[in-house]
């Protein structure tokens, strides 16, 4: 079963606005953390903004905010003011286990495009 | 955070040849590291937790004696594609933790393996 779903295999956002990218997780652990990157087309992996499964506000970093809702199991990525350099892959990515010794399982990934 | 240095960026080899990837931890010294493989248009699949002074843990499908690990030291472990075929083209991308479970994985910059 999959860990990590991202059901937008694409998606596109005018300059300026808003846009929430969808990441749902499937997880028995009580303790785990939720993580976003950014993949550009040079390939760089590029860590954007954490969630802890304990934590009681959403996380926030600048213009990236997280919108997570615990007994759906979602964590979205909501990227505000988009801007042209915001175009590239998104993947949500999960660490199970109270350890950052245990590897991120990863989503299949969003292609954001932004349209000047 | 933790800078991880990967060499090379790409590679072209010819069928049959190995080919050694370099990970370094700029400026934390890793217990731990991860290697993962991307193909194109795909989500990052882990291959295998490199540890240091001991064996590596492959994943399910992943030849341990095809992909050769070796973490010699807390600053650099490496991966050899032993008899390299051309479906092993792909991008592998190596990480670090600082180990506490909210960090997030620090990537390399990856390298393009292409085996004609």
């Amino acid at each position: 079963a999959q860990k990590i779903t991202q059901t937008q295999p694409g998606m596109f956002v005018q300059e300026k606005e808003a846009v929430t990218l969808d990441c749902t997780y499937d997880t028995s652990d009580p303790s785990y953390g939720l993580f976003w990157y950014k993949q550009p087309s040079s390939g760089e992996m590029i860590f954007l903004i954490y969630q802890g499964s304990y934590d009681q506000q959403n996380a926030t970093e600048g213009r990236y905010s997280l919108n997570f809702q615990k007994a759906r199991k979602s964590a979205n990525l909501v990227i505000s003011a988009s801007q042209l350099g915001d175009s590239a892959m998104y993947f949500c990515a999960m660490r199970e286990a109270n350890s950052g010794n245990t590897p991120l399982v990863f989503g299949k990934g969003t292609r954001l495009s932004v349209i000047a | 955070g933790a800078v991880v240095s990967q060499h090379p960026s790409w590679v072209i080899c010819k069928s049959g040849t190995s080919v050694k990837i370099e990970c370094r931890s700029l400026d934390f010294q890793a217990t731990t590291m991860f290697w993962y493989r991307q193909f194109p248009k795909q989500s990052l699949m882990l291959m295998a937790t490199s540890n240091e002074g001991s064996k590596a843990t492959y994943e399910q499908g992943v030849e341990k004696d095809k992909f050769l690990i070796n973490h010699a030291s807390l600053t650099l472990s490496t991966l050899t594609v032993t008899s390299a075929h051309p479906e092993d083209s792909s991008f592998y991308i190596c990480s670090v933790s600082r180990g506490s479970k909210n960090s997030p994985l620090h990537f390399g910059n990856g390298t393009r393996l292409t085996v004609t």
